[in-house]
């Protein structure tokens, strides 16, 4: 029972455009979202995170979009760039300790940025 | 400023072995977060600890498993009598506050668990 999907396993991009990833959920007790992007050999680092009393959080070339009603939210990269070749994970969690505490994990997709 | 350190990095056990990951967490975390990750999947929480308290191990195997934080020094992430199975990669995060703040948790780079 995946709680959050990544559909997309793998996206390819050219550099300088924009980077669309997506996350969908199914749990509507969620209200705290992650994005954290992994390296080969490395640990995921985090990126950017949104809470559900809002619906855009931008920092730098990276905005997290969120649509509660269609639970869904997207990690948008522009322009990107070769370094942003990674993983990348969308994480969750409730707002509520009485519905779970902890973060659960989507799949990941992997994001290749051709020069 | 360091951030959290897990080691080994890689450990090679054969079935039946004890294996012992340790982390420990950035300076100034008292909340510490053991993940595993198996191949082509996302990570998987297992256990939240805090210093000598085991605040969620919903996530643990029921046997086998085990974690401790103890007041002085890293947390243990203990694996008794190791199978195939048991090969991943065991991610340890730790964060300033508990999960009941909407705090981002911060990850070591992983030990990776072979075993033969």
């Amino acid at each position: 029972d995946q709680q959050v999907k990544q559909n997309s396993p793998s996206l390819s991009v050219q550099e300088g455009r924009i980077s669309i990833l997506n996350c969908d959920y199914t749990n509507s007790m969620f209200d705290y979202f992650l994005w954290y992007k992994k390296y080969p050999a490395e640990g995921p680092t985090f990126l950017i995170s949104i809470s559900s009393i809002k619906d855009k959080n931008e920092d730098g070339r990276f905005t997290v979009f969120l649509n509660k009603s269609a639970k869904h939210l997207s990690l948008h990269i522009v322009p990107s760039q070769p370094g942003d070749s990674a993983v990348y994970f969308c994480a969750a969690k409730p707002g509520n300790e009485n519905y779970g505490q902890n973060f659960v994990f989507g799949p990941g997709t992997r994001l290749s940025v051709l020069p | 400023n360091a951030g959290v350190m897990q080691n080994p990095r890689h450990l090679v056990r054969r079935r039946g072995q004890e294996a012992r990951l340790r982390c420990s967490p950035m300076k100034g975390h008292s909340h510490v977060y053991w993940y595993r990750q198996l191949p082509e999947e996302g990570l998987k929480f297992m256990v939240y600890l805090q210093k000598e308290n085991i605040i969620d191990e919903s996530g643990m195997p029921k046997e086998r498993f085990s974690a401790e934080f103890p007041k002085e020094g890293p947390s243990i992430l203990r694996i008794q009598q190791v199978v195939r199975g048991d090969s991943a990669a065991y991610f340890c995060a730790s964060s300033p506050q508990g999960t009941a703040s909407n705090q981002p948790q911060h990850f070591g780079d992983g030990t990776r668990l072979s075993i033969l």
